[in-house]
């Protein structure tokens, strides 16, 4: 199975911060790779697929980039509706779906 | 509305078995299939298996082969998840999920609400 790699596992940020996190394929995925944003006692809520597009309704501080291996989520403009947990999913090899570890986004 | 709502919190000894129900509304239930994602408390995210709603085919985790079933009901537009054999470490929220996009590649853009398992002595 490819395994999902990400970093850092938890972050500290204030408000207005831009925020950064990465996430590594132990193969290359091309570009099947989502993120996703977990709050305690929720589901997780899509934000973004196929690496960059923007799921309707998220705010366009949100994008990702990359493609192949590496892969990055970057939220420009941290808000206090953002901290959260992030995670990364591949989805290359469909439907054997791997997820990473995830980031803890909380405040500083 | 697209919707899939699950069942009800569970409470199992160790050994036994618990299905976890998944109704999906708002969609062609037929014409997608569904994971099974779970959740221990304070950890990541698991995947346990998918199902085609079509035509029953299943693929499941490493993890799980040889105790976990997972089936669906066309005429219900329900799926049902079961594990055999729980251990203390199956307690977890156990969400189903879906993937309605038309775009490339399969990503979760509908997910139920969660059910929590406790397995416990």
């Amino acid at each position: 199975d490819i395994q999902m790699t990400q970093s850092p596992s938890s972050l500290s940020a204030s408000v207005g911060d831009r925020v950064t996190i990465t996430c590594r394929a132990s193969q290359s995925i091309n570009n099947f790779l989502n993120w996703y944003q977990q709050k305690p006692g929720k589901a997780p809520k899509l934000l973004i697929y196929t690496a960059s597009i923007l799921q309707s309704g998220v705010p366009s501080r949100f994008s990702g980039s990359g493609s192949g291996t590496d892969f990055t989520l970057t939220i420009s403009s941290l808000q206090p509706e953002d901290f959260a947990t992030y995670y990364c999913q591949q989805s290359y090899s469909t439907p054997r779906i791997t997820f990473g570890g995830g980031t803890n986004v909380d405040i500083k | 509305q697209f919707q899939l709502v699950q069942s009800g919190a569970e409470v199992k000894k160790p050994g036994a078995s618990v299905t976890v129900s998944c109704k999906a509304s708002g969609y062609s239930f037929m014409y997608y299939g569904l994971s099974w994602v779970r959740q221990a408390p304070g950890q990541g995210l698991e995947w346990m298996g998918w199902i085609s709603a079509y035509d029953g085919k299943t693929n499941y985790a490493q993890n799980f082969q040889g105790r976990v079933t997972m089936t669906a009901d066309t005429s219900s537009s329900t799926a049902n998840m079961e594990l055999r054999s729980l251990r203390s470490d199956d307690t977890a929220v156990y969400y189903c999920a879906t993937s309605l996009g038309t775009s490339e590649g399969y990503y979760f853009d509908l997910w139920g609400q969660g059910t929590l398992v406790t397995v416990s002595s």
